[in-house]
């Protein structure tokens, strides 16, 4: 069965803190994706990648980074985790192509504190 | 500025009946739209898609409408059963934005199946 696992399904932080979220996939798919789902906004893209050590913003990037050393793994990075930042978090992944839909994880929810 | 709006942040469908989930969008560039149902503690899973050169789309109970001159579409579930009660979220993207196939997801519409 294809999968996009996240590392953390709940997690709770400080303020200040550097937080780390993991995403692995196992259908050699070139594209990952981050988003945030808050309510009464939907899903909103922070960053993406279609190729190894390749990333591109989304429309939320500010408090943001991300890593993607290895093709299957893409890392979202939040250097100094904030309040505003408690939020839903989804990863997702696609073969490049826009016919291709998106296989999501199951999320991790993170709360600051 | 949300180029893909979802109105109804809620609706509720008697088990049997239609249940018509619709989306609004503004960017004229968008060529590709799709479904996505989402269950608590769980992430979306792909429901439907539709292309721009295309007016409908159906699968099993699904159907999904494209209206491009009024930048709507509709999802339609016939007959509606309680299995069907999550969170749909529409969502577009455009072929040429270049590197990646980005997709712009609407804000949600909860649909409560009820007995």
């Amino acid at each position: 069965d294809v999968k996009v696992t996240q590392s953390s399904r709940y997690l709770v932080k400080r303020t200040g803190e550097k937080v780390f979220l993991e995403c692995v996939q196992d259908m050699d798919h070139e594209n990952m994706f981050w988003y945030r789902q808050d309510p009464g906004l939907g899903l909103r893209l922070i960053y993406f990648s279609y190729d190894v050590k390749m990333k591109e913003k989304g429309d939320i990037p500010e408090g943001y980074s991300v890593s993607r050393e290895k093709k299957e793994r893409f890392s979202l990075i939040l250097e100094s985790a904030s309040t505003n930042q408690t939020s839903m978090y989804l990863c997702a992944s696609s073969f490049a192509g826009a016919n291709y839909g998106y296989t999501f994880g199951s999320g991790t929810r993170l709360t600051v504190v | 500025d949300q180029q893909v709006k979802q109105n109804s942040p809620s609706l509720s469908v008697q088990e049997g009946r239609i249940s018509i989930l619709n989306c609004d969008y503004t960017n004229s560039m968008f060529d590709y739209f799709l479904w996505y149902k989402k269950y608590p503690a769980e992430g979306p899973t792909f429901l439907i898609s539709i292309s721009s050169i295309k007016d409908k789309n159906e699968d099993g109970r699904f159907t999904v409408f494209l209206n491009k001159s009024a930048k709507h579409l509709s999802l339609h579930i016939v007959p509606s059963q309680p299995g069907d009660s999550a969170v749909y979220f529409c969502a577009a993207t455009a072929h040429n934005t270049g590197t990646a196939s980005k997709l712009t997801f609407g804000t949600g519409t909860r649909l409560q199946v009820t007995l």
